[in-house]
């Protein structure tokens, strides 16, 4: 079953605006990553949060975890072309035995539009 | 030079025929993953490895195989491809990070898009 839902699947902004990106989880949250993808090309890693109410900036992307471990939110201020991609959150879920995986969301592809 | 290299990045194949995908880090990480993507379901876990000797099946690992020929390099094997096996397939590798030892960034390879006919 799919442990982290994100929404909008899809968004569509024009070049300027701002937007949000949630993620949200049934379980609470030990390690929430946010990546981005781009057609054809890996996962780049943008940032992780740990800490209940937590707050990341990379350039002009602003990440933050919910006091209850249990929500993340992207948001991108006066987006930009190169902002376009696929968005995708991340949770460390812990494995049997030991040892942590990535569960992914199923990611937000945004294009921004001139 | 990228830190994580997958190997092919485009493969066509047949129903049937075996296949091997190569990932390869300079990261000097231990631990090494790999996953497919699909659309509408994210990424999924196949196989993951902590170190050379330890290799553990992931949530999908059922028609595949690996290989941890050495630290720097995980192999993924499609031993009689089928057509559902179609995706974009990614190797990742970490290391855990931080005070505690509990921090842990994957960085991942540029995919590997596979497409059986």
């Amino acid at each position: 079953s799919q442990e982290l839902e994100q929404s909008p699947q899809s968004l569509i902004v024009q070049e300027g605006k701002n937007l949000t990106i949630n993620c949200t989880s049934s379980k609470t949250l030990y390690g929430l990553y946010w990546y981005k993808q781009k057609y054809g090309e890996g996962l780049i890693f943008l940032m992780m949060l740990q800490k209940g109410g937590e707050e990341k900036s990379h350039e002009k992307i602003t990440a933050k975890l919910d006091e209850k471990k249990q929500q993340s939110s992207l948001h991108i201020t006066a987006s930009q072309p190169s902002h376009a991609g696929i968005y995708l959150c991340g949770a460390d879920i812990t494995l049997t035995g030991g040892g942590n995986k990535l569960t992914f969301g199923t990611g937000t592809q945004l294009k921004v539009e001139l | 030079d990228a830190d994580v290299t997958q190997t092919p990045r485009n493969r066509i194949t047949k129903t049937g025929k075996r296949i091997m995908l190569e990932c390869s880090q300079t990261k000097g990480h231990d631990r090494m993953y790999w996953y497919r993507q699909d659309p509408g379901l994210g990424l999924r876990l196949i196989y993951y490895s902590f170190d050379v000797k330890d290799i553990n099946k992931g949530e999908i690992s059922d028609g595949y195989s690996v290989s941890r020929q050495a630290q720097a390099k995980f192999s993924l094997s499609l031993e009689s491809a089928i057509p559902n096996q179609t995706a974009l397939y990614f190797c990742a590798t970490s290391d855990l990070t931080g005070a505690d030892g509990y921090q842990e960034t994957q960085y991942f390879g540029p995919g590997t898009r596979l497409l059986v006919l």
